[in-house]
């Protein structure tokens, strides 16, 4: 059964700490990506990356950082974590990053729930 | 500017009809339409597609559509059941670039026995 794992379900943290949260794939994927989801606004793009120590910035990048070391794992850091960065966070894995492969599906992990106080 | 819209009211309907959501984007021409599903506090999990050159496309209970003159795709639910409760999402790719999506914010169904 295929699978993308989040490090942590529920994560609460301090304004000005820095924060790491981790995503595993097992599926060989080249594509990872890292979303934010608050209620009305639907899934937001923070960064992507297509191969290992390759990233793009998404929609919404500032106040984040990303480190794809291996395929495998794909780390979204907050490097000084404010009360707006309360969210939800989504890590997703897709096939292939040629054109022929855009049509292949998105494999979420649980989430991670970041309060910030 | 690139949007892709879902209606933000819940869908409230009787186990055994049909339910239908619905998704519009504007200001691009997507190659293809996904839906997912996503149940509360989980990831979203990927339902169907459908190509721009495709009229409808079919799995078990559930239907796409993909109209490219109304600039939208209608998903459907035939018969059906309090299990179907969750939040659907549309999802299409950007113009150009890697293998991007941009997400509407889902519409959450609520079937009642």
């Amino acid at each position: 059964d295929v699978k993308v794992t989040q490090s942590s379900r529920y994560l609460v943290k301090r304004t000005g700490e820095k924060v790491f949260l981790e995503c595993v794939q097992d599926m060989d994927h080249e594509n990872m990506f890292w979303y934010r989801q608050d209620p009305g606004l639907g899934l937001r793009l923070i960064y992507f990356s297509y191969d290992v120590k390759m990233k793009e910035k998404g929609d919404i990048p500032e106040g984040y950082s990303v480190s794809r070391e291996k395929k495998e794992r794909f780390s979204l850091i907050l490097e000084s974590a404010s009360t707006n960065q309360t969210s939800m966070y989504l890590c997703a894995s897709s096939r292939g990053r040629l054109a022929i492969w855009a049509y292949n599906e998105q494999f979420f992990g649980p989430g991670t729930r970041l309060t910030v106080l | 500017s690139q949007k892709i819209e879902q209606n933000s009211e819940a869908l409230n309907i009787q186990e055994g009809k049909t339910a239908t959501l619905t998704c519009n984007y504007t200001n691009y021409s997507p190659a293809y339409l996904q839906w997912y599903r996503q149940d509360p506090g989980r990831g979203p999990v990927f339902l169907l597609l459908i190509r721009e050159n495709e009229k409808e496309k079919r799995k078990e209970r559930l239907k796409v559509t993909f109209d490219t003159t109304l600039k939208q795709s209608l998903f459907h639910i035939t018969a059906s059941q309090p299990a179907d409760s969750a939040t659907y999402l549309c999802a299409s790719p950007l113009s150009g670039g890697y293998n991007k999506l941009i997400f509407g914010a889902g519409t959450r169904l609520a079937v009642h026995p």
